[in-house]
């Protein structure tokens, strides 16, 4: 299965800048950057995905290193709601399915 | 927003009992699929449906799961006969054919007892 490496846990304070890393070291060129989050209690969500440029949505941006060997979430101003737990992910091959890893937990301070 | 939802939102069973849990996917997606989470650990893949049959499936998905779309909108998952280790909240998810965004359910919390 893919495998990511994500730090186990980050903090940040309420409305200052996040950016959450991810190793991905074995990608190939076809396969997707996907960023996933789960809050407490409920299912995940997507939240950006890319193959090589950096990408902007209304949640947050990506960055993908030019090597594509690594990518960094940016949520630009942390809210309490942004508590949640980050998974990176990417699929091997044209699989569909989504191998989530433990993510990283990000805490956000008020 | 349309969205994944699903039920029951938790079911208790006792373990050798068949159980059926439901989703309703979002109206115009064509890919279906399940995970699922015990209570905390990774979330895991079990299959994904396209065009009426399985096209992916995880060594999870033995012969006691089956999945169905047994009409137009919802989406089924059947454990045959549970078994304590099957405890764990399932989420439904869908995607379109590009299936780069899958929208997941609140999921249904399964406890065998």
């Amino acid at each position: 299965d893919a495998k990511t490496t994500q730090p186990n846990s980050m903090e940040s304070n309420e409305e200052e800048p996040v950016h959450l890393p991810c190793n991905h070291s074995t990608i190939s060129g076809t396969d997707y950057i996907h960023w996933y989050r789960q809050l407490p209690s409920q299912g995940p969500e997507y939240v950006i995905h890319g193959l090589t440029s950096n990408v902007n949505n209304r949640m947050a941006s990506l960055a993908i290193a030019e090597d594509r060997k690594s990518s960094t979430l940016i949520l630009h101003r942390a809210t309490l709601r942004d508590a949640a737990v980050y998974y990176c992910i990417f699929s091997q091959g044209g699989s569909e399915k989504l191998v989530f890893g433990k993510g990283t937990k990000l805490t956000v301070n008020p | 927003e349309p969205e994944v939802t699903q039920t029951p939102s938790h079911q208790v069973t006792q373990m050798g009992q068949e159980v059926i849990l439901r989703c309703v996917p979002i109206s115009n997606h064509l890919y279906f699929y399940w995970y699922r989470q015990i209570l905390g650990q990774k979330v895991e893949f079990l299959v994904s449906f396209y065009n009426n049959e399985i096209s992916e499936k995880s060594e999870i998905f033995d012969d006691q799961f089956s999945v169905e779309r047994p009409d137009g909108s919802n989406f089924t998952l059947k454990i045959r006969s549970t078994k304590l280790e099957d405890s764990a909240m399932y989420f439904c998810a869908s995607s379109d054919p590009g299936f780069n965004e899958q929208y997941f359910g609140p999921g249904t919390r399964l406890t065998v007892t």
